[in-house]
């Protein structure tokens, strides 16, 4: 059964900073890993979609890795800024044919100090 | 707008009554999911729609519990003979044909009291 887990649970940072997030995976035969953002009280908003046989992909200060073989996938965030300040969660599909239920993290809470 | 949207946004009713909640996925989204979430967790997958097909139920959604999609564009959900324990956030995504990405809306926030 997969299980995704997420450190830190919670990380509080100053403006500017270069930061990390670890996202954990127990099977590897994923077919892609995908990375959102979630504000308080709101959905979800697709940050980036690794397939597997992808290794990175960036979009502007986000840069997302994949290592299939150690079940991991790390979430680099660039000069991060106070609007950068949400929860991150990471998901894999199931391995079920056409229906790409996501299993989930329970995310990490960044906030972003001024 | 050509994203996922959900209505209502909250919902508050009393133990007991029936609700329904609405998704408009994305125009030609043939995959329609909802999850739910509760503070401090992922969200956790309820039901998954191919088109009007309901192929897959999760063990979580108990008899009073129903999902609909019946022209395969947009779905309702229902439950029955609300319980506290049903206070979350029901979320829906949608996908497209032959890629992976899930789009998500906005969220109902439901509380039960």
């Amino acid at each position: 059964k997969q299980e995704v887990t997420q450190i830190p649970a919670a990380l509080s940072v100053p403006e500017g900073e270069n930061l990390v997030l670890n996202c954990s995976f127990t099977d590897s035969a994923i077919y892609n890993l995908q990375w959102f953002r979630q504000d308080p009280g709101k959905g979800l908003t697709s940050l980036l979609l690794i397939q597997s046989s992808q290794r990175e992909q960036t979009s502007g200060r986000l840069n997302a890795s994949l290592d299939k073989s150690s079940g991991r996938s790390t979430l680099y965030i660039a000069a991060s800024q106070p609007g950068d300040s949400a929860t991150y969660l990471c998901a894999v599909p199931s391995d079920a044919g056409n229906n790409r239920k996501l299993i989930w993290g329970l995310g990490t809470s960044l906030a972003v100090n001024p | 707008d050509t994203g996922v949207s959900q209505n209502p946004r909250h919902k508050i009713t009393k133990r007991g009554q029936n609700v329904t909640f609405r998704c408009d996925p994305i125009s030609e989204h043939n995959r329609l999911y909802w999850y739910r979430q509760t503070l401090g967790q992922g969200p956790e997958f309820l039901t998954y729609f191919q088109n009007e097909a309901q192929l897959e139920k999760s063990r979580l959604l108990s008899d009073r519990f129903s999902a609909e999609r019946p022209k395969g564009s947009f779905s309702t959900l229902e439950i029955q003979r609300t319980e506290q324990g049903d206070s979350a956030m029901y979320l829906c995504a949608s996908s497209p044909p032959h890629a992976d990405t899930q789009y998500f809306g906005p969220g109902t926030r439901l509380t039960v009291l």
